[in-house]
């Protein structure tokens, strides 16, 4: 059975630092491509980055240059590591597997907060 | 960047009803299409991949259509379990969204 478990999340002060992981379970993650997406209190979806099973990464802009897409083989887990971090980063994150059919699995998601 | 628009915001409705939300796409997107539904405190669920074709263990009251620029997503009669956002996403240039759709109780 496929399982996405995210953790990592919290309160962090703006300008602050904070590492989200993902752990895999039931498929390989370098073998897929894998994404995470956000969720600010209240509104949509938001694509934050991805990383294809080849290595290539991608971010949003709102995000480029401030956060890092990355995954360790031997612990079949993905991260984020988000830097520089801003009140508007204020949001659920979740990690999701692309499974052939775009985005069908999906964790159940870690709050982060920024504010001081 | 490829931007989606949904409508509508929002749709009130009753068991048994037909409903329809479309989703457009501002350039031609192909048939590359995703369709989800979010209930409150939980991940989106996938219902619709490239535009037309339901994801396995999805009931087949779902159905989508459309290509290149306009989509729509159906729900053939409404259940009570179906009262939720959806969201449209494009994937033919990374990864957008429809602002959502909350579909009520009417």
């Amino acid at each position: 059975e496929v399982q996405l478990v995210e953790s990592g999340g919290g309160l962090v002060q703006p300008g602050g630092s904070l590492r989200l992981s993902c752990a895999a379970s039931g498929f390989t993650v370098s073998s897929n491509y894998m994404s995470w997406f956000r969720q600010a209190p209240g509104k949509g979806l938001e694509w934050v980055s991805v990383i294809y099973s080849g290595g290539n990464t991608y971010y949003a802009d709102s995000v480029k240059g401030r956060f890092t897409i990355s995954r360790d083989n031997s612990k079949n887990t993905l991260y984020l590591q988000m830097n520089s971090l801003r009140a508007e980063d204020t949001a659920v994150y979740y990690c999701a597997r692309d499974g052939g059919t775009t985005w069908g699995y999906w964790g159940q998601g870690t709050l982060v907060t920024v504010s001081s | 960047d490829i931007q989606m628009t949904q409508s509508p915001s929002t749709l009130s409705a009753s068991v048994g009803d037909r409903v329809t939300i479309t989703c457009r796409a501002s350039q031609s997107i192909s048939t590359w299409l995703a369709w989800y539904q979010q209930k409150p405190g939980k991940a989106p669920k996938l219902l619709i991949y490239k535009a037309s074709n339901l994801e396995s263990g999805v009931p087949s009251r779902f159905s989508g259509s459309g290509s290149g620029t306009e989509f729509t997503l159906t729900i053939s009669s409404l259940q009570p379990d179906d009262f939720a956002t959806y969201y449209c996403q494009q994937y033919n240039s990374f990864y957008t969204f429809g602002q959502g759709t909350k579909l009520e109780i009417k």
